[in-house]
């Protein structure tokens, strides 16, 4: 199946500063990336789609300036949460289609734990 | 995307079948029916879809019913690491999937 990774795992950081979550298709090309966030004993929330080389798509009630996309190549997208307070505490997962258009499952990362303290 | 409806939580032995129910009775017509787990703290993993024909894997079964109003995952012989939230979501074309709170399978030793 296809891989999708994330880096980093888990990240710690402090309120009021800026945290990059990357996400990166292994054996796959990907024109579209998708992020979300999982609150605990939540489900997951569709935060963004990212399109290669061109603006994210933000759903209702997320911040485009807060939460910033990057999707410069067909492998990698980036995930920026700017001056980070600790109700941004959450598990971010980022998520693929395959560019190979007969392919419409979608192919998720592990997860990054933001802790905001 | 049609809304589906899952148990809240099921048991199930190690060893035996387990069968996870979904209804997606507003289900349309190029809607695909797929089937994803969570594992605590893991991204979702994929197990299986289709659109109205039963299908196989390796993971799993999906039994879709003629009228496609509902569906069934079934793991035949479950493991205590199948123990996980699984989500039955109905999608159709390439849009992000839509996550329910799915039925959260507990297999017992």
């Amino acid at each position: 199946g296809a891989v999708v990774s994330q880096h980093p795992s888990r990240v710690i950081c402090k309120s009021g500063t800026s945290v990059k979550i990357e996400c990166r298709s292994l054996d796959f090309q990907a024109t579209t990336m998708f992020w979300y966030r999982q609150f605990p004993k939540q489900s997951l929330m569709l935060m963004a789609t990212s399109n290669e080389g061109s603006k994210a798509t933000y759903e209702q009630g997320v911040e485009k300036d807060k939460f910033l996309i990057n999707h410069a190549s067909l492998t990698l997208s980036t995930l920026t949460v700017t001056s980070a307070h600790p109700e941004d505490s959450s598990f971010y997962i980022c998520s693929a289609f395959p560019r190979d258009r007969g392919k419409d499952e979608q192919f998720f990362g592990p997860g990054t734990r933001l802790t905001v303290l | 995307d049609a809304k589906t409806t899952q148990p809240t939580s099921m048991d199930c032995a190690e060893g035996r079948a387990a069968n996870l129910p979904c209804n997606h009775s507003t289900i349309s017509g190029n809607e695909y029916v797929y089937w994803y787990r969570q594992i605590h703290s893991q991204g979702p993993q994929y197990i299986i879809h289709g659109l109205k024909n039963n299908e196989t894997n390796e993971m799993a079964s999906l039994i879709i019913t003629e009228d496609r109003k509902s569906s069934t995952l079934i793991l035949p012989h479950a493991t205590l690491r199948d123990t996980a939230v699984y989500y039955c979501i109905v999608k159709g074309g390439r849009r992000a999937l839509t996550f329910g709170s799915g039925t959260r399978l507990q297999v017992q030793p």
